[in-house]
């Protein structure tokens, strides 16, 4: 059992170039989640979705975009990196809500923008 | 709204010695309540959490953390630290209706010889 899977492991990004993030589970849980990581500041959640066919915004959505067409997937694109987005962004599912909301991480992808 | 915080970026205790850090809480409404891990270059994992019930919630790798409801606190313990216990711990709380999970800002645990 993979669990979750996030492709790329790392990359390095030209500003201005489109990028998505791959993060795939194995475990049909309804809810997903991208969040990034920056030293000093925790995680923070960018996008979620409670189940296919439904995104909601996180705690830092602007300059992503998500998609939620079934319930394996749940990509992450930045249409146009800055700098700024120079993070380690992570993937997570969850069984669903409330006392189901026990959260499983994916490895991580380690995002550069110059 | 919920938050989290963590008191202490970074923790230094002796192996053999006891770990203990400290996570406070706010909450309008009965939290949920998490630890999690995050050992180098790895994703998160879940340490232990409260949900209902009793207040003193064992984990894996020997930490314990209580839920005290007067002091709106989470701390995690564990008796003896090892050299394996070095990474970074991050306290959670989500709502009993929530869809989300609010992180603290990470504590960064460090064991020395």
């Amino acid at each position: 059992i993979a669990g979750i899977t996030q492709a790329p492991t790392s990359q390095i990004l030209a500003a201005g170039r489109r990028m998505t993030l791959r993060c795939t589970q194995d475990m049909r849980h309804n809810a997903m989640y991208w969040y990034r990581q920056d030293l000093g500041l925790g995680l923070r959640l960018i996008h979620y979705s409670n189940t296919a066919g439904t995104t909601g915004k996180g705690e830092v959505p602007d300059g992503y975009s998500v998609s939620r067409a079934n319930t394996d997937d749940f990509p992450l694109t930045l249409a146009s990196a800055v700098p700024s987005q120079t993070s380690v962004y992570f993937c997570a599912s969850s069984a669903g809500r409330g006392v189901y909301n026990e959260q499983f991480f994916g490895p991580g992808t380690r995002l550069t923008v110059l | 709204a919920q938050s989290v915080t963590q008191l202490g970026s970074h923790v230094s205790v002796s192996e053999g010695a006891l770990v203990l850090l400290r996570c406070n809480y706010s909450s309008s409404v009965p939290p949920y309540l998490f630890w999690y891990v995050q050992y180098p270059n790895q994703g998160l994992q879940l340490l232990l959490k409260y949900t209902t019930g009793a207040t003193l919630v064992k984990g894996i790798n020997g930490f314990e953390a209580e839920f005290k409801k007067s002091e709106t606190s989470f701390h995690l313990t564990k008796p003896s630290a090892h050299m394996s216990d070095a990474a970074e711990y991050f306290c959670a709380v989500s709502d009993r209706s929530g869809d989300k999970i609010i992180f603290g800002k990470g504590t960064r645990l460090h064991i020395l010889p």
